[in-house]
């Protein structure tokens, strides 16, 4: 158990509709990180926050946004959902940025889009 | 940029040992290891920093050469609870925020 808790575990939803991934970080840990997973693939870097700013962002769609809020959990919000943003989306946490402390991710929130 | 991971896929029987490559173009700060089972969250190993620095744990051995952009990870003496997908991930150099960039994986499966 890394510590970092993400829900919901499963959402299945459908074309066009909105869903909000919640993820809450190892105790003490103020980045979180957002990840993308899609089948059999590799992990595709979304977007860091640092202690409520975002840091860094990656190949983060528009459709899609995040927030990290004053009690240092995040909320990764899709929108107009499509087929393809099926996948995987996993939640990191590590004490700081700047890539030189480990990051622990979350069981992760598997989406389905039908 | 993503860095370049090899081999693609790798099967060993229990005991044998293993190594996987990863290769970056940039100037790298730092290369951290992870394994991850299928379905499952990655699992941290490793993490090389720039300087010579490493942290992780004890039965997992990694090097990483600056000069090239190349770091490697040493499986040895694999025992069958080192299957799964080896991803490494990468931060440049540049810039403060320093995230990751994963490679595609290497699949790694131990047989009895």
């Amino acid at each position: 158990d890394s510590g970092v808790t993400q829900t919901p575990k499963h959402l299945i939803t459908a074309t066009g509709q909105r869903v909000t991934l919640r993820c809450s970080p190892r105790s003490g840990d103020l980045s979180v990180y957002w990840y993308q997973q899609s089948l059999d693939q590799g992990l595709q870097f979304l977007i860091q926050y640092y202690n409520g700013e975002e840091r860094a962002k990656g190949n983060i769609l528009e459709r899609f946004s995040a927030q990290q809020f004053p009690d240092l959990h995040s909320e990764l919000n899709l929108s107009s959902l499509e087929l393809g943003d099926s996948a995987l989306y996993f939640c990191a946490s590590s004490g700081t940025s700047g890539g030189i402390n480990e990051q622990f991710f979350g069981p992760g929130t598997r989406l389905t889009v039908l | 940029q993503q860095p370049v991971q090899s081999p693609q896929a790798v099967i060993l029987r229990e005991g044998e040992d293993a190594v996987i490559n990863c290769s970056s173009s940039k100037a790298l700060y730092s290369v951290h290891w992870y394994r991850q089972k299928h379905g499952e969250a990655p699992v941290f190993l490793m993490i090389l920093l720039k300087g010579g620095e490493q942290k992780g744990h004890e039965k997992i051995s990694a090097s990483f050469n600056e000069k090239k952009q190349q770091s490697s990870l040493y499986l040895t003496a694999s025992q069958l609870s080192y299957s799964g997908t080896y991803f490494c991930g990468t931060a440049i150099s540049s810039g403060s925020a320093r995230q990751l960039t994963f490679g595609s994986g290497t699949q790694l499966t131990v047989l009895p």
